[in-house]
């Protein structure tokens, strides 16, 4: 079945760039969206952005100027980046793919922290 | 905060019933965007419970059941068990964000 690992620093400064790596095994990324969601420690869920294999993009108007989510068909991979991070952005990141609206499977996420 | 509203936590002894509700509005749940419950255990990522308002994916126990009216929708757990408890979060589609909404969250304790 279809399974997604999240992968990238898990510390980064203030002011820097975030990366995040979503590694899909199991089955192509063709034909499917795809999503970031993030979960600051002890908080609820929000919505980043998604991508559909093609690479059209859709993004949370209030990460929208900061956040950029691509595709790479050849690795089977989708990728984050959130720019010019504060505290505030110190979360846990999942990635999930998108089937009618559901968010199935997720992967484990990781934690990343903004601290300098 | 977050678009769907849900109460913070809910409690029940084994076996009882509990509802969680989910409350959007005319542009989320009221506007005919499917509703979709998922269960998070601690230190864990969130595992889809409910999808379309109202099927169980294969492996879900049919204890969990869910609905939706108008603008609201309801998870219920019935005849509760200790692996149950967890944070449940209900999660639709925004036409004005033209993106994906959650719930607040609702940590059921079983007592």
């Amino acid at each position: 079945q279809v399974q997604l690992q999240e992968s990238g620093p898990g510390l980064v400064k203030p002011s820097e760039t975030l990366s995040l790596t979503c590694t899909v095994s199991g089955d192509s990324i063709s034909g499917y969206y795809w999503t970031w969601i993030r979960q600051p420690p002890g908080k609820g869920l929000e919505w980043i952005g998604d991508i559909y294999y093609s690479g059209s993009t859709n993004y949370n108007p209030s990460l929208k100027s900061r956040v950029t989510i691509l595709v790479d068909m050849s690795k089977n991979q989708i990728s984050l980046k959130v720019r010019s991070v504060t505290a505030a952005d110190t979360a846990v990141y999942f990635c999930a793919r998108v089937l009618q609206g559901r968010l199935d499977p997720w992967g484990q996420g990781t934690l990343v922290t903004v601290s300098s | 905060q977050s678009v769907l509203t849900q109460p913070p936590s809910l409690s029940g002894a084994p076996g009882q019933r509990v509802t969680i509700s989910c409350t959007g509005s005319s542009s989320n749940i009221g506007a005919a965007y499917d509703v979709h419950w998922y269960q998070q255990l601690p230190g864990t990522a969130p595992k889809l419970l409910i999808y379309g308002n109202s099927n169980r994916p294969s492996g879900v126990p049919d204890r969990f059941s869910g609905s939706k009216s108008g603008t609201s929708a309801s998870l219920a757990i019935a005849g509760l068990q200790a692996e149950d408890e967890a944070y449940y979060y209900c999660q639709s589609f925004d036409s004005r964000l033209s993106g994906y909404v959650f719930g607040s969250g609702t940590k059921v304790t079983v007592l």
